[in-house]
C-alpha cells in the first residue's frame, strides 16, 4: 500500500521569501508523484507532477519540486512567494501498475503575508 | 478546457435521507473518481470508476454507493445519510490506458451538511 506524509498542515511565510513545502511518500512499488493546489473555495488543479526521466520538475509559475528516490520525498519550493500563491497544497502519489489509485496527503495551507 | 461539472454546490439534508450527488465531465474520461475532503485529513478516496458500469471501492466505502451508466456521468449515493457523512464531496476525472500518470481534473465541489 502507498501512503504520502506532509509534515506540515500551515507554513505562513512572507511575500518574496522563500517556501519549501515537504512530502515523504511509502511504497512497495515505483510511483509516480504530483503536487496538487487547491484555491480557496475551488477544486484542486495539478500543479506539477514526476513520471519519469528528470528528476527535477518544474511548473509554469515558478515552483519546482525534486524527486529523491533514496530519501523517498518529493519536496516543492519556489525561491520568491507571491500573495496569489496563497492556497492549500497537496503531494500525492500513484502505483506505477494496476489502477490509477491515487493517495493523497493530508495538504499543507501556505499563507503568504504582505 | 477540461470540465468536471458538480451539479450542487452546497447541500442540506436531513439524517436517515437518500442524497445523490451528480458528476458529469466533458473529455471523454475513462477514470472518474469521488474523493471526500475533511480538514486534517486530506482527501480520501470513497468509489473509483474505469469504464461503463464498472467500479471499484476506494478507502472508505461504507455508507456510499456509486452508480454510472453513462462514461460522461458518475452519481454518489449517500443511501441513509448520517451526521458524520457532513463534508466537501470532490468529483475528478482522467484518461484510462497506459498512461497511469495521467492528470486528474476535479470539480469545484460539493458542501453537504446532514443536520
Amino acid at each position: 500500500a502507498q501512503s504520502v506524509t506532509q509534515l506540515d498542515s500551515q507554513v505562513p511565510v512572507f511575500e518574496e521569501a522563500p517556501v519549501e513545502l515537504r512530502c515523504n511518500y511509502s511504497s512497495s512499488v515505483s510511483v509516480y508523484l504530483f503536487w496538487y493546489v487547491q484555491y480557496p473555495n475551488q477544486g484542486l488543479q495539478l500543479l506539477l507532477k514526476y513520471l519519469s526521466g528528470s528528476t527535477l520538475v518544474k511548473s509554469i509559475n515558478g515552483f519546482e519540486a525534486e524527486f529523491n528516490k533514496s530519501q523517498t520525498s518529493f519536496h516543492l519550493r519556489k525561491p520568491s512567494v507571491h500573495i496569489s500563491d496563497t492556497a492549500e497544497y497537496f503531494c500525492a502519489v500513484s502505483d506505477i501498475g494496476g489502477y490509477q489509485k491515487v493517495t493523497f496527503g493530508i495538504g499543507t495551507k501556505l499563507q503568504v503575508i504582505p | 478546457d477540461v470540465k468536471v461539472t458538480q451539479s450542487s454546490r452546497y447541500l442540506v439534508k436531513r439524517t436517515g435521507e437518500k442524497v445523490f450527488l451528480e458528476c458529469v465531465q466533458d473529455m471523454d474520461h475513462e477514470n472518474m473518481f469521488w474523493y471526500r475532503q475533511d480538514p486534517g485529513l486530506g482527501l480520501r478516496l470513497i468509489y473509483f470508476s474505469y469504464d461503463v458500469k464498472m467500479k471499484e471501492k476506494g478507502d472508505i466505502p461504507e455508507g456510499y454507493s456509486v452508480s454510472r451508466e453513462k462514461k460522461e456521468r458518475f452519481s454518489l449515493i449517500l443511501e441513509s445519510a448520517s451526521t458524520n457523512q457532513t463534508s466537501m464531496y470532490l468529483c475528478a476525472s482522467s484518461f484510462g490506458g497506459a498512461l497511469k500518470g495521467n492528470t486528474i481534473y476535479f470539480g469545484e465541489g460539493s458542501w453537504l451538511t446532514v443536520v
